[in-house]
């Protein structure tokens, strides 16, 4: 079974300080994505970053920054800066081929809280 | 942020009645995906759709329909609620095919008495 864990059910940190929050995946496949999402109190789900299996070079998106370990199946994401915006869930999420359909399709982990301190 | 509403954003009805939610997008993008979230599971796939009238299960369909009359609606039906299907529901769009990035709508909270 593919599954996604996130091993922080909650976390804190400090504005303006930096924090990381962890994700591991399993799977036997090569060609795959990963991607982190925010959920704010609003409840929309905002992409944070994506990643491609098939890049070495971590993704990017200004104070966002993820440490992908292919061989350790781990996708972390690095918050830079901390703002008070940044409060929310954090989810992990997988895709791959489905292997009957050849769909590409979402994998979640079960989410990180994250509150920022003033 | 991508064009997409859902509607209605809360509901609430009885076990046993018929619920439809809309998912409606403005993008033309060609995928359309349901989605539910519950604590400690994260989002899970309902169904999800690559075409007009062209619809797929996800890992958990049982108890829902979906239908695609138009590339801009995508519409999820219960046909009889039941509580277990209390839940905040997702649309998801992605544009040419199903490895590009989904989009979520806003969300829509259904509560079954």
């Amino acid at each position: 079974a593919q599954t996604v864990t996130q091993s922080q059910p909650e976390m804190s940190v400090q504005e303006a300080e930096t924090v990381t929050l962890s994700c591991t995946y399993d799977t036997s496949e090569s060609n795959y994505y990963l991607f982190w999402y925010k959920q704010p109190p609003s409840r929309q789900m905002i992409l944070v970053i994506r990643q491609e299996a098939y890049k070495q070079q971590n993704a990017t998106e200004n104070r966002f920054s993820v440490n992908f370990q292919k061989a350790a199946k781990s996708f972390s994401l690095k918050i830079s800066d901390s703002q008070l915006g940044d409060t929310a869930m954090y989810f992990c999420a997988f895709m791959k081929p489905s292997a009957t359909s050849g769909t590409y399709k979402y994998i979640f982990g079960t989410g990180t809280r994250l509150k920022v301190l003033a | 942020d991508a064009g997409i509403t859902q509607s209605p954003r809360h509901k609430v009805t009885e076990t046993g009645t018929p619920v439809t939610l809309r998912c409606h997008q403005t993008e033309n993008h060609r995928y359309m995906y349901w989605y539910r979230q519950d604590p400690g599971h994260g989002l899970r796939l309902i169904h999800y759709s690559y075409g007009v009238k062209d619809t797929d299960k996800g890992e958990v369909s049982d108890g829902y329909s979906v239908s695609r009359s138009k590339t801009e609606d995508f519409l999820l039906t219960l046909e009889s609620a039941t509580s277990s299907q209390t839940s905040v529901y997702f649309c998801a769009i992605s544009e040419r095919n199903s490895a590009d990035t989904q989009y979520f709508g806003p969300g829509t909270r259904l509560t079954v008495l």
